[in-house]
């Protein structure tokens, strides 16, 4: 079975310094590995995603994420933290193997970025 | 905006009542999700329609009932819901459901009572 973890229900950051949220997966093919981002009463924004290729995926907002297959972990991360960066943010996976899986998701990490 | 819009934003309603929520996605898409979001708690899939064929219900009560009347549209009705069902209710959309990723709404806050 397919799951996803978030060790860290929050992480705290002074705004300038680099962040990482952190990811582990398990499946049974390829992953799928997905960030989504939740602001404060709103849905889910999909932040970036690997499917294949480079292990390092750049997204929005000045996001990237790297894979790392021997670790199971897919860590979100940005160089220079801003306040606005504040908010609710999920790893997902689907396992590539099977088209028709799940996407599955973590419980979320709360950041905080502080000025 | 992320092109998939739900209604309404806020719903009260009492444990005997019935009401629906409204998803509708203008992406084109072929997958619509609904998803239950609780306080500290992983985003529970609840059901999956692909080309508006129910391929996925995870063990849902059937105090929720979805309905795909076509691939743009996705309800759930609720009745006789119960307090611990309180949360925020999310629907998505995707084009396929291999390497893509989903469009989510903003959610409808649901709050029994």
């Amino acid at each position: 079975a397919q799951s996803v973890a978030q060790p860290e229900d929050q992480v705290n950051v002074a705004e300038g310094n680099p962040l990482t949220v952190k990811c582990t997966y398990s499946v049974s093919g390829n992953p799928y590995l997905f960030w989504y981002v939740q602001y404060p009463n709103r849905g889910l924004q999909f932040l970036l995603k690997y499917i294949t290729g480079d292990n390092l995926v750049k997204g929005s907002y000045g996001f990237e994420a790297e894979f790392n297959k021997s670790q199971t972990s897919f860590h979100l991360k940005k160089p220079s933290a801003l306040v606005s960066d504040s908010a609710l943010y999920f790893c997902a996976v689907r396992d590539g193997y099977n088209q028709g899986g799940k996407l599955i998701f973590g419980q979320g990490t709360e950041l905080s970025v502080k000025p | 905006e992320t092109g998939v819009t739900q209604t309404p934003r806020h719903l009260v309603m009492g444990m005997t009542n019935k009401k629906s929520l409204k998803c509708e996605q203008h992406l084109g898409h072929n997958a619509m999700y609904w998803y239950k979001q609780s306080a500290k708690k992983p985003l529970e899939l609840m059901f999956v329609y692909n080309f508006k064929e129910q391929t996925e219900n995870n063990s849902v009560p059937s105090r929720f009932s979805p309905e795909c009347p076509n691939s743009s549209h996705l309800f759930l009705h609720l009745h006789t819901l119960q307090p611990e069902d309180s949360a925020l209710y999310l629907c998505a959309s995707s084009q396929g459901r291999g390497e893509v990723e989903a469009f989510f709404g903003q959610g409808t806050r649901l709050t029994v009572v």
